[in-house]
């Protein structure tokens, strides 16, 4: 079963706009990492945030953790079409490194 | 570039048959976990191996089965396919140094 929701399930947006995705969780965590999938592709790491931090910043991308509420987003900003492809949330939750996938959001980046 | 490589790519089989699946990873990466991703679902975990022992099983049944040997690669293998099977079967060895690093897949497709 999957550990969490993402929303939205699909983002279309203008290149050069940000994209937004949530995402929700529902057990403790360890941490919390986010991953790109091209085209039912390999999965790809974008940045792993901790239970202990609260943001975290790579690049163009903002990751933010809320463990009161159990839920994380990822903000991408000044999007370009090759950000176009699904973004997964994925929780570490125990010690043998298992993580846990949420549905994931499709977002197409419109060039 | 991945320093997970799996093969092969892509695999028709049909119901009934046997199929194994490999992955090589990441030298000095001692643990390996793969994931069965349903065509517009996020992975879900199968099993993992760290030094040739499994340490963690998700809910898939025995005809799910898995080796890892001394030299970092695996093996999925999987008996009396069913259609239900078909999926994307990732390959993820993990890493003090980076954390999880996933391979490209191999599309399984039961007829």
């Amino acid at each position: 079963s999957q550990q969490g929701e993402e929303d939205p399930q699909a983002l279309s947006i203008q290149e050069g706009e940000n994209a937004t995705m949530n995402c929700s969780y529902k057990t403790s965590i360890n941490n919390l990492q986010w991953y790109r999938q091209n085209s039912g592709r390999g999965l790809v790491h974008l940045i792993l945030i901790r239970s202990n931090e609260r943001e975290k910043h790579s690049g163009r991308l903002r990751v933010t953790l809320d463990t009161s509420k159990k839920s994380s987003s990822l903000l991408i900003t000044a999007s370009r079409a090759a950000d176009t492809a699904s973004y997964f949330c994925a929780t570490d939750a125990g010690a043998t490194n298992k993580l846990i996938f949420g549905t994931g959001t499709l977002l197409a980046v419109q060039p | 570039e991945t320093g997970v490589t799996q093969s092969p790519t892509h695999l028709i089989k049909t119901r009934g048959q046997q199929v194994t699946l490999r992955c090589s990873s990441q030298s000095g990466h001692n643990t390996v976990s793969w994931y069965q991703q349903a065509l517009g679902q996020g992975p879900q975990f199968i099993f993992q191996y760290y030094r040739e022992e499994e340490n963690g099983r998700g809910n898939f049944p025995p005809r799910f089965s898995g080796l890892q040997f001394p030299n970092y690669s695996s093996e999925l293998n999987v008996n009396a396919l069913e259609l239900d099977d078909s999926a994307l079967y990732l390959c993820a060895s993990w890493g003090e140094d980076y954390g999880y690093t996933f391979g490209s897949g191999t599309r399984l497709t039961v007829v």
